[in-house]
């Protein structure tokens, strides 16, 4: 099954800056991968979603990579603002042809004001 | 206009216990899933229903017993609690098999 790598050390950026945040997958190549938002003591709240055959989607400040041969999706967020910290978990499905999600632990991003 | 609801908030028990978790949706999606949350922050699947049949089942003990009554509510009824079974459990929903839209979680303590 799909193993997802997402850096467990908490990143700490000032505000103004771009964080950006790391998914690493092993084995087959997803059909789509998502990001989600986490805040303490509540559920995760969906981000973006980008396909296989989709380079880079972007929302707002917001943008999402994806590349197959690095099997790795990069998150960023321009102009980060202390009300970005929080822990964000990258998705995909459990394996080929699968709808079960599989997710990353998730990175915790703290922004400095 | 709460999306995805689940009650209780907060569930603190008695080892041995039985209990219950409700959740419901006002989207009009029509797959519900129930998610564990371990203390060490990894979220899995345990169940997913389509239209109120049961489409995913993960390993999960056979003392997790899900109920769908219908396409907006999705209960999940847990026998003879242990203590690992503590841990915050993620009601979710999604009009495709894709996108999951959460509730605020139940926080489950067993003593």
């Amino acid at each position: 099954s799909q193993k997802i790598e997402q850096n467990s050390e908490a990143l700490n950026i000032q505000e103004g800056k771009t964080a950006t945040l790391t998914c690493n997958y092993t084995n087959y190549s997803p059909a789509y991968l998502q990001w989600y938002r986490q805040d303490p003591g509540r559920g995760p709240v969906f981000l973006l979603l980008i396909r296989e055959n989709e380079k880079e989607k972007r929302k707002e400040r917001l943008k999402v990579t994806f590349d197959t041969t690095l099997k790795q999706s990069l998150f960023h967020i321009t102009a980060s603002q202390p009300a970005d910290s929080a822990t964000y978990l990258c998705a995909l499905p459990a394996s080929g042809g699968s709808y079960i999600p599989t997710f990353g632990r998730g990175t915790s991003l703290i922004v400095h004001p | 206009d709460t999306a995805v609801s689940q009650t209780p908030k907060y569930l603190v028990t008695q080892m041995g216990n039985d209990k219950s978790i409700k959740c419901e949706q006002n989207l009009g999606h029509d797959t519900m899933y129930w998610y564990k949350q371990d203390s060490k922050k990894f979220l899995k699947i345990m169940f997913s229903y389509n239209n109120k049949e049961l489409i995913i089942n993960e390993t999960v003990p056979n003392r997790f017993s899900p109920k769908s009554p219908d396409k907006a509510h999705l209960n999940l009824h847990i026998n003879s609690l242990e203590l690992g079974d503590s841990a915050v459990y993620f009601c979710a929903s999604s009009p495709l098999l894709e996108t999951q839209y959460f509730g605020p979680g139940t926080r489950l303590l067993v003593l």
